[in-house]
């Protein structure tokens, strides 16, 4: 069964750094985009990074660009995101999540894209707070 | 990269149908058919109901149905069941490999 599990979650001062981890299970890992989702207490969703499968891009949302640096590790089925310079906004349940790839004639393209989310992690909390 | 906009709270009775709205712009909803939808029960995480604007993965009830016109998506949930109380978010990408989420809307089953 395709599985994600985050880890390296935790309580950091305002200004601190913290990197988690994601690892995954029972797929090809180096096929798919990986991307970080994040959600505040009791707020909505908000998208905060992508790699491409293969490392050679990142994207990042606005309100973390220049401060979070997501990264891969293809050989041990692992994505990151290193996290500096952290805010109270920040506080927030951190989904490692796949985006689904294209089936074309019954073969999975890796890379292809399909823009939406087929498998999410449990999630890990990181918490902001002196 | 501003929410797109959908209602805080919707709310029906079982067998109705609720719409929940989505509005967004030109550089996302209404600039790409990628737009997708995703449930979530509290405590746990999101599950995608409706990818493609309309399509739905296997083994989401049918009831569960996605539309949009113009900037603005919609997902309809038809013969309302109990089990459907949840917050529902839509999303889109942009084109520029970035991605916005709605604020979320709860749906209540009175």
């Amino acid at each position: 069964q395709v599985h994600l599990t985050e880890s390296g979650g935790g309580v950091v001062q305002p200004g601190g750094s913290l990197r988690l981890s994601c690892v995954g299970s029972a797929f090809t890992f180096s096929a798919f985009g990986m991307h970080w989702v994040r959600q505040a207490p009791g707020k909505g969703l908000e998208w905060v990074a992508i790699i491409w499968y293969d490392g050679s891009e990142k994207y990042y949302g606005d309100s973390v660009k220049g401060r979070f640096t997501i990264s891969r590790d293809n050989f041990k089925n692992t994505v990151f995101l290193e996290m500096n310079n952290l805010r109270a906004e920040d506080t927030a349940i951190y989904y490692c999540v796949r985006e689904e790839i294209h089936i074309v004639q019954g073969v999975p393209q890796p890379g292809l894209g399909t823009h939406w989310f087929d498998t999410w992690g449990q999630g890990a909390l990181v918490t902001v707070s002196s | 990269q501003s929410a797109l906009i959908q209602p805080r709270s919707v709310s029906g009775s079982p067998g109705q149908s609720v719409t929940i709205s989505c509005t967004g712009t030109s550089s996302e909803v209404g600039g790409y058919d990628y737009v997708s939808w995703y449930q979530q029960s509290p405590g746990k995480a999101p599950k995608v109901i409706i990818y493609d604007v309309t399509k739905r993965p296997s083994g989401v009830p049918y009831r569960f149905s996605g539309s949009k016109s113009g900037n603005t998506a919609s997902l309809t949930i038809s013969g309302l069941q109990a089990e459907d109380e949840a917050d529902y978010y839509c999303c889109s990408s942009t084109g520029s490999y970035t991605w916005v989420f709605g604020g979320g809307t709860k749906v209540t089953v009175l």
